[in-house]
C-alpha cells in the first residue's frame, strides 16, 4: 500500500494564480481531510469529506474548494492565490470519524509571492 | 473558544526522561491524541487516550485527566532520533481534531 500520496511536493505560485493540490489514498478510507500548517501553529482543518460526493467546511475554508468524486481522491483547489495561503498542506485519511488515528500524506509546501 | 496549550520548546539529554504537558479547553471531548512530527515530515500517530489514566507503549507513555483538561506524554530512555515536534490534539464533539502548536523537543548528547 502506498498509503496517502500528495503531489506536488513543492510549488511556488504568483499572486492571483490558481492550482490544484492532489491527494489520493489506497486504504479504502471513508474520511479524508485537508489541513494547513503554518510555522509555530497547530494544524488547521480546511475541508473534510466523509465519503464520495460529500464534503464539508472545516475551520479555515476561505479561498479553497474541494471535491470528492471517488473514495480514493480528494483534490484541494486554490483559486486566486494570496500570500496568506503560503503554508504546508497535509492531506490525511481515516476509516471513520472515531478511528484511532489519521494517516497523513507527506505534505505540499506552497509559497505564494 | 477552543484552545490547546503546550510548551513551545523543551531540551533534554540523551538517555534521560522528559514529560511534555498539554492542557485543553474544547467543546466536547472524544479523545486526546499525541503525534510525532520530524522536521519537514508529516505527523505520525503515537498514542490515544479517551479514559483517565496512563497508556504505556514501549518507551512512550501518555496520561489523561479529563476533569483537569490535562495530558502529558512521557518519553523514557531518550534517543537522538526522538528530536522532533510533539503535537497534542483533541477530538471535539464534532469528531474533528483540534491541534496544539506542538512542542519542539531537542535532545542533547
Amino acid at each position: 500500500n502506498a498509503g496517502v500520496t500528495q503531489t506536488p511536493k513543492f510549488r511556488i505560485l504568483k499572486i492571483g494564480q490558481s492550482m490544484t493540490l492532489q491527494c489520493a489514498q489506497d486504504m479504502n478510507h471513508n474520511y479524508m481531510y485537508w489541513y494547513r500548517q503554518d510555522p509555530g501553529m497547530g494544524l488547521k482543518l480546511i475541508y473534510y469529506s466523509v465519503g464520495a460526493g460529500i464534503t464539508d467546511k472545516g475551520e479555515v475554508p476561505n479561498g479553497y474548494n474541494v471535491s470528492r468524486s471517488t473514495t480514493e481522491d480528494f483534490p484541494l483547489r486554490l483559486e486566486l492565490a494570496a500570500p496568506s495561503q503560503t503554508s504546508v498542506y497535509f492531506c490525511a485519511s481515516s476509516y471513520e470519524a472515531s478511528s484511532y488515528e489519521q494517516y497523513f500524506g507527506p505534505g505540499t509546501r506552497l509559497t505564494v509571492t | 473558544g477552543q484552545n490547546i496549550d503546550q510548551p513551545t520548546e523543551m531540551t533534554a539529554t540523551e538517555g534521560a526522561i522528559v514529560q511534555i504537558n498539554c492542557t485543553y479547553q474544547t467543546s466536547g471531548f472524544n479523545g486526546l491524541f499525541w503525534y510525532q512530527q520530524h522536521a519537514g515530515e508529516a505527523p505520525t500517530f503515537l498514542s490515544y487516550n479517551v479514559l483517565d489514566g496512563l497508556e504505556e507503549k514501549g518507551r512512550f507513555s501518555s496520561f489523561l485527566s479529563r476533569s483537569k483538561g490535562y495530558s502529558y506524554l512521557l518519553l523514557k530512555e531518550l534517543q537522538m532520533k526522538d528530536s522532533a515536534s510533539y503535537l497534542c490534539a483533541v477530538r471535539d464533539s464534532n469528531y474533528q481534531l483540534i491541534w496544539g502548536a506542538g512542542t519542539k523537543l531537542i535532545i542533547k548528547p
